[in-house]
């Protein structure tokens, strides 16, 4: 079967422009995750959904930041107005249950460039 | 957001030798992961431990999750070329939100 799959890989967008990332978690898979991982550090938290619910967006770092999972499937990541600062990978990872820890399985991540 | 501290921070080491590494916490965590990430790719679970003194292996590796709660540590027996590539540890209180370690570069040197 299919792991989790991100597109686009790679993107590059002009300081100011609206971004937005889509992440394809495995099939019946409930819990969804987004992560922002920098340049030689590790992954950090951005945002929880439970099938459509949005559970935890504790880490989204600003109001330019926006996810959603409208279907409970599929699930897309906007960022407007980038700023530099916003460059890094952002992986998406989904795990089959809901609750407490089930083992998460991540995306290759797309790589976001903000010249 | 919170991130663990993990060293060393890189490791140049010989194929065949064993490899240590560990993590902190200024939090206490209930549940710690060990990641392995290659290049181009998301981070891949390597062991799970739920319980606090827990020693778990998979294979080669073997984790350990510390009696106070707030430390780990990974070690690799008998490396591989394979082994190559960053180790993250993670900790998590509520199943949902993790956090993620600074990251541990490992090169085998064949």
């Amino acid at each position: 079967g299919a792991g989790v799959s991100q597109s686009p890989r790679y993107k590059v967008a002009k300081r100011g422009q609206d971004v937005a990332l889509r992440c394809d978690p495995i099939s019946g898979h409930v819990s969804l995750f987004w992560y922002q991982q920098a340049l030689g550090q590790g992954p950090e938290f951005l945002t929880y959904f439970q099938n459509e619910a949005q559970l935890d967006k504790s880490g989204l770092p600003s109001d330019r930041f926006f996810a959603e999972r409208p279907e409970g499937s599929v699930s897309t990541l906007k960022i407007q107005r980038t700023q530099q600062e916003d460059s890094a990978v952002y992986l998406c990872a989904s795990s089959l249950g809901a609750g407490w820890y089930n083992e998460q399985f991540f995306g290759p991540g797309t790589r976001l460039t903000v010249l | 957001g919170q991130q663990l501290n993990q060293s060393p921070q890189s490791m140049f080491i010989q194929e065949g030798e064993d490899v240590s590494m560990n993590c902190t916490s200024s939090s206490i965590f209930n549940t710690w992961l060990w990641y392995k990430q290659d290049p181009g790719e998301g981070p891949v679970l390597l062991i799970a431990l739920y319980k606090a003194g827990e020693l778990t292996s998979n294979g080669r590796l073997t984790a350990q999750f510390g009696i106070t709660r707030k430390d780990s540590f990974l070690n690799i027996s008998a490396s591989i070329p394979s082994d190559v590539g960053i180790y993250f540890c993670a900790g998590t209180n509520t199943g949902n939100q993790f956090y993620f370690g600074t990251g541990t570069s490992l090169t085998v040197i064949p």
